[in-house]
């Protein structure tokens, strides 16, 4: 069974860092592109950082230059570091598993919440 | 980017009552590109459709997705009362993924 589980979330004030880290179990972890997906509370999702199984990275232009996408495929872990957070990265965090046609997200985690708040 | 607008903001419906739930893309999508999730209070959302028409593994043949170019429709024929629930649309292209800003389906 896939499994997918996101840890490392909680309260940092704007400006700070974070790191969130997700643990894959149930499948071939180096075989797949994996992604993190966020969605404020109340609101839609949004995707934050795609990294593909040999670690080739996509960014979309909102955390360019600010979150850090990784994973240890021995581990099979998946990381994600932020760094000068803003209020507006206040949200879930999901970890998402990309199908195999790399165009869709297949399995998610059940999410870790981040507050940026002073 | 291509932005992707769905419609209605909110449908409600009766169960066993059909449901029509719209995706507009600001640019033409391929059709292998364009996917639909479920999402229900406090879960991640689930993957329905993938490639505009074909569903995921364990999805019931109720629901099924339809389109091409910038029009994109996922129907629910008769709905179960575990069907009301958040839809949204998602697109790939150029290295980058969007979601549309969701189709809440609730009980009339």
């Amino acid at each position: 069974e896939v499994q997918l589980v996101e840890s490392g979330g909680g309260l940092v004030q704007p400006g700070g860092s974070l790191r969130l880290s997700c643990a894959a179990s149930g499948f071939t972890f180096s075989s797949y592109d994996m992604h993190w997906v966020r969605q404020v509370t109340g609101e839609g999702l949004e995707w934050v950082s795609g990294i593909s199984g040999a670690g080739d990275t996509y960014y979309p232009d909102s955390v360019k230059g600010r979150f850090t996408i990784s994973r240890e495929n021995a581990k099979k872990s998946l990381y994600l570091q932020m760094n000068s957070l803003r209020a507006g990265d206040t949200a879930v965090y999901y970890c998402a598993r990309a199908s195999l046609q790399r165009y869709n997200f297949d399995f998610w985690g059940q999410g870790t919440l981040v507050t940026v708040s002073s | 980017e291509i932005v992707l607008s769905q419609s209605p903001g909110t449908l409600s419906l009766s169960p066993g009552e059909r449901a029509t739930l719209s995706c507009r893309t600001s640019q033409s999508v391929g059709s292998g590109f364009l996917a639909w999730y479920q999402q229900k209070p406090g879960q991640g959302p689930r993957l329905l459709i993938y490639g505009t028409s074909s569903r995921a593994t364990g999805i019931p043949d109720r629901f099924s997705g339809s389109g091409s170019g910038t029009d994109f429709t996922l129907t629910i024929s008769r709905l179960e009362p575990e069907d009301f629930a958040v839809y949204y649309c998602q697109q790939y292209g150029h290295s980058r993924w969007t979601f549309g800003q969701g189709t809440k389906v609730e009980i009339k």
